[in-house]
């Protein structure tokens, strides 16, 4: 099973609401991540996993909050958000082979609009 | 300097045309050479996975690494109007901490 999965696959929510995206992958790797991507731009990081502890916040502001309750499972969960975090948000993960995080296997995306 | 450069096209080609996609770096920590393939809407897909310097081939596509010039390119041949998407590159250390996109090429095949 090389696959990652998202749900849900469309949110719209709110500035007041407080929603959760998951993430869950069954190819054993160590390392799980968070991107959000704009319309016609890269995938920019948000936050990495690895060994299910967070090894990478890259200044994502804190009404984003990550979650992993296992291996398998990551969670971002979302609070007061603005409109302009309407946005593509993507997982992967990857196996953390040689030390980096290469060879990411990327999931179809949450399409989040906040109203 | 970006640490990836990307040539963000539009790339127009006619169906059956020999594609070239191209990426330069600046970091010579890279080891790891991935290309992605996305289509509107969705998440990208792994196309081509490269450690150091070589070529590999994968049916239609074909992934070049020359480390000493800092350069990457993607080939794809016989294009189909199924390979119409952004083709990104990605590169990433051995030390972790550090994978970085290119910008994305937008590729479109006419029939």
């Amino acid at each position: 099973d090389t696959e990652v999965t998202q749900t849900p696959k469309h949110l719209v929510m709110g500035m007041t609401n407080k929603k959760s995206l998951k993430c869950e992958q069954h190819m054993g790797h160590r390392a799980m991540y968070w991107y959000k991507q704009k319309a016609k731009k890269p995938p920019e990081l948000m936050f990495v996993y690895s060994y299910e502890k967070l090894s990478i916040n890259e200044s994502v502001p804190s009404r984003f909050s990550p979650e992993c309750p296992n291996s398998s499972l990551l969670n971002l969960h979302l609070h007061a958000l603005q409109p302009e975090d309407s946005a593509l948000y993507l997982c992967a993960s990857s196996p953390n082979k040689g030390g980096g995080y290469n060879e990411q296997f990327f999931g179809p995306g949450t399409r989040l609009t906040v109203l | 300097q970006k640490e990836v450069e990307q040539d963000p096209g539009p790339l127009s080609v006619p169906e059956g045309a020999i594609v070239s996609l191209n990426c330069t770096y600046s970091n010579s920590a890279f080891q790891y050479f991935m290309w992605y393939r996305q289509y509107s809407r969705k998440g990208p897909e792994l196309l081509m996975y490269t450690y150091s310097s070589g070529n590999k081939e994968d049916g239609r596509f074909t992934a070049q690494v020359d480390k000493s010039s800092k350069y990457i390119s993607l080939f794809i041949r016989d294009s189909q109007p199924s390979d119409s998407a952004t083709y990104l590159c990605a590169m990433s250390s051995n030390t972790g901490n550090q994978f970085y996109f290119g910008t994305g090429t937008s590729l479109t095949v006419i029939p």
